[in-house]
């Protein structure tokens, strides 16, 4: 079974430094979708960014990007000049497909907090 | 413009009682359908998913259902619920050849 591994329950970052996420995960599929959710206080999940396994490029959206590392299974995301509206959970999540549905796999996410 | 609408927002509810939250989507057709709890301070698990009308996938045994009976209507129910059954609750669409879900603004779930 596949499986996302978030090994930072907390992490904190001071108001316009950088600070980065870690996300592992565990599959046997070669091609395969990743994410980044953010849930803010509101606990709506919102879609911060995605990355398609077969392209080798790192996404980036503003002023997040990530670091796809494949051959580690590893997924990190790094967020520059921290503001105060990205404290939130975040979740990195692991895309399958099974027959015609498509199945998110969350880690247990990384609480971020910005510190003014 | 799709949108995912779920409600309420909030819920109170006796233990044994019955549990009906209702999602729906605009402005798409022919999505698939999810929905995730949870349990606080932790990741989302996936409950059920649907391809079509009618067509209902569990992921894990529990005291809970769901329905299809519109192409853009999702519903989870429970004939009577259990203090475990507590939680947040999201209901999710995605596009069936596109990757990423889209979620609601869930609902809290409280049995007392």
């Amino acid at each position: 079974a596949q499986t996302v591994t978030q090994s930072q329950p907390e992490m904190s970052v001071q108001e316009a430094e950088t600070v980065t996420l870690s996300c592992t995960y565990d599959t046997s599929e070669s091609d395969y979708y990743l994410f980044w959710y953010k849930q803010p206080p509101s606990r709506q999940m919102i879609l911060v960014i995605r990355q398609e396994a077969y392209k080798q490029q790192n996404a980036t959206e503003n002023r997040f990007s990530v670091n796809f590392q494949k051959a580690a299974k590893s997924f990190s995301l790094k967020i520059s000049d921290s503001q105060l509206g990205d404290a939130a959970m975040y979740f990195c999540a692991y895309l399958i497909s099974s027959g015609s549905a498509r199945q998110l796999t969350f880690g247990s996410g990384t609480q971020l907090t910005v510190l003014p | 413009s799709q949108t995912i609408h779920q409600w309420p927002a909030t819920l109170v509810q006796p233990v044994g009682s019955p549990l009906s939250l209702e999602c729906t989507v605009e402005g798409t057709s022919n999505p698939n359908l999810y929905w995730y709890r949870q349990a606080a301070g932790r990741g989302l698990q996936l409950l059920f998913y649907s391809v079509g009308i009618g067509q209902i996938s569990s992921e894990v045994p529990q005291n809970l259902s769901a329905s299809r009976p519109q192409d853009r209507q999702f519903i989870l129910s429970s004939k009577k619920l259990l203090l475990s059954d507590s939680g947040f609750y999201l209901c999710a669409w995605s596009v069936r050849r596109d990757t990423e879900a889209f979620f609601g603004q869930g609902t809290r779930l409280t049995v007392v």
